[in-house]
């Protein structure tokens, strides 16, 4: 049974390139969130999709990061242009329908580090 | 009122003891409150869950208690394990007319359980 997939899982770029993670959630799971876990911050939801719809991305820190589900398979977290402060794990998790708490399942993340 | 406080952040335990962690709130308006545990290199996974309709909730080795009126629950881990050894983290949500809301999240407990 495959969990949530993320890709790439250790990212190292210079300050100024663009970054794409992307993420397969599990199959049936139709929403999905993608979080940013710092130690100073711990984890932070950045934006979460239901259907392939952003509903909420009031967690993306600025412009430079966007979001985009093309199908309920794929979804990517791209910065633009990317910078130090950006360093840090990001996961993407997947549940089922939020009619009810249904649990997340994260993936393994990908350790991002912007030199 | 969306935080979750959660201490110690760190901990160590004898094997076989007991390892308590708790965690505060703030919104009367969340629900669910779910623990996570995170090994290192991989994702959080749920670990036990507990609605505020009841007091204590045990799956094996694993307790919540929660204490409504003074908005807190905890986690025990009874008899520790040095396969327990990793990160806790408590979360909270609320129930938004039948849609749970988004997960907060505390900032983690590092359990060692030293053999």
């Amino acid at each position: 049974d495959a969990g949530v997939i993320q890709s790439p899982r250790h990212e190292v770029t210079e300050m100024g390139q663009e970054v794409t993670l992307r993420c397969k959630p599990i199959s049936g799971h139709n929403s999905l969130f993608w979080y940013r876990q710092t130690m100073m911050r711990g984890l932070e939801l950045l934006i979460y999709f239901n259907n392939n719809v952003p509903i909420d991305d009031s967690g993306m820190p600025e412009d430079r990061f966007s979001a985009k589900m093309p199908n309920a398979s794929f979804s990517t977290l791209k910065i633009q242009p990317s910078e130090p402060r950006d360093s840090a794990v990001y996961f993407c998790a997947s549940s089922l329908p939020r009619d009810t708490h249904q649990p997340q399942h994260f993936g393994d993340g990908t350790r991002l580090s912007i030199l | 009122q969306q935080q979750v406080k959660q201490s110690p952040q760190s901990l160590i335990v004898q094997k076989g003891g007991i390892s308590i962690i708790n965690c505060a709130y703030e919104n009367t308006a969340f629900d669910y409150f779910p623990w996570y545990q995170q090994f290192p290199g991989k994702g959080p996974a749920l670990l036990i869950a507990i609605r505020p309709d009841v007091s204590e909730k045990k799956e094996g080795r694993f307790t919540i208690s929660f204490n409504k009126s003074a908005k807190q629950f905890s986690l025990h881990i009874m008899d520790s394990q040095p396969g327990d050894s990793a990160t806790y983290f408590c979360a909270a949500s609320r129930d938004y007319g039948g849609s749970q809301g988004n997960l907060i999240f505390g900032k983690g407990t590092k359990l060692s359980v030293k053999p």
